[in-house]
């Protein structure tokens, strides 16, 4: 077990859809973090949440929105998407996030193909 | 520009013998370098990870070193076997990028029984 879980594992939707990816950590961090990994580009951070607040949006679109109820969940709310968001969302925890020294642990994401 | 580099970007060698991956950064104000290995349709292990005040940091076979100045990190892993081969990433906290990680493209391995 990877101590952080990310539902569904594969999603497809049309662009209209409106869809959900949730990540629950069990590691008892206070920081989770949004990554999107597409193809032949490196992989990038999305958004930061630090004690449930965000920290961070690394100029994402507003059709992805992050929600993070407790230090323990964090959700991605997808509306409106394009064929270019079809792509590998990873989500991460760590023990804080102004941390510098702790590694981050990431779930097995949640593959998104946009139709 | 803050930015890292993993060059090649594939590599394949024969099971035991040593590999050797190469991680290059723009910046040498960082806080952390950072190895992770990702197999295919997985999420990312994190290996090592080096602060900015060390040389080289060791798990088992593996083993990483961090040159600031030059702007490289090697990781080494010895006597190679197939369970090794997978796709290893290089990230970099640099100084001013908050807590945003920024990483290589990765090297994809493949370790020949």
């Amino acid at each position: 077990e990877t101590g952080v879980t990310q539902t569904p594992r594969h999603l497809v939707m049309g662009m209209t859809n409106k869809k959900s990816l949730k990540c629950e950590q069990h590691l008892g961090h206070n920081a989770m973090y949004w990554y999107k990994q597409s193809a032949k580009k490196p992989l990038e951070l999305m958004f930061v949440y630090n004690f449930k607040e965000q920290t961070e949006n690394n100029s994402v679109p507003s059709r992805f929105s992050p929600e993070c109820p407790n230090s323990s969940h964090l959700f991605l709310h997808l509306h409106t998407l394009q064929p270019e968001d079809s792509a590998l969302y990873l989500c991460a925890s760590s023990p804080e996030g102004g941390s510098r020294n702790q590694p981050q642990h990431f779930g097995d994401g949640t593959r998104l193909s946009i139709l | 520009k803050q930015e890292v580099t993993q060059i090649p970007a594939a590599l394949s060698v024969p099971e035991g013998e040593n590999l050797v991956l190469n991680c290059s950064f723009t910046d040498s104000a960082i806080y952390n370098l950072q190895w992770f290995r990702q197999d295919p349709g997985k999420g990312l292990t994190s290996l090592l990870l080096i602060q900015s005040s060390q040389r080289e940091q060791t798990s088992g076979r593996l083993n990483a070193s961090l040159d600031k100045s030059s702007g490289r990190s090697t990781l080494y892993i010895a006597a190679s076997q197939p369970g090794d081969s997978a796709t290893y990433l290089c990230a970099v906290l640099f100084v001013g990028a908050g807590n945003k990680l920024t990483f290589g493209g990765g090297t994809r391995v493949l370790v020949k029984p």
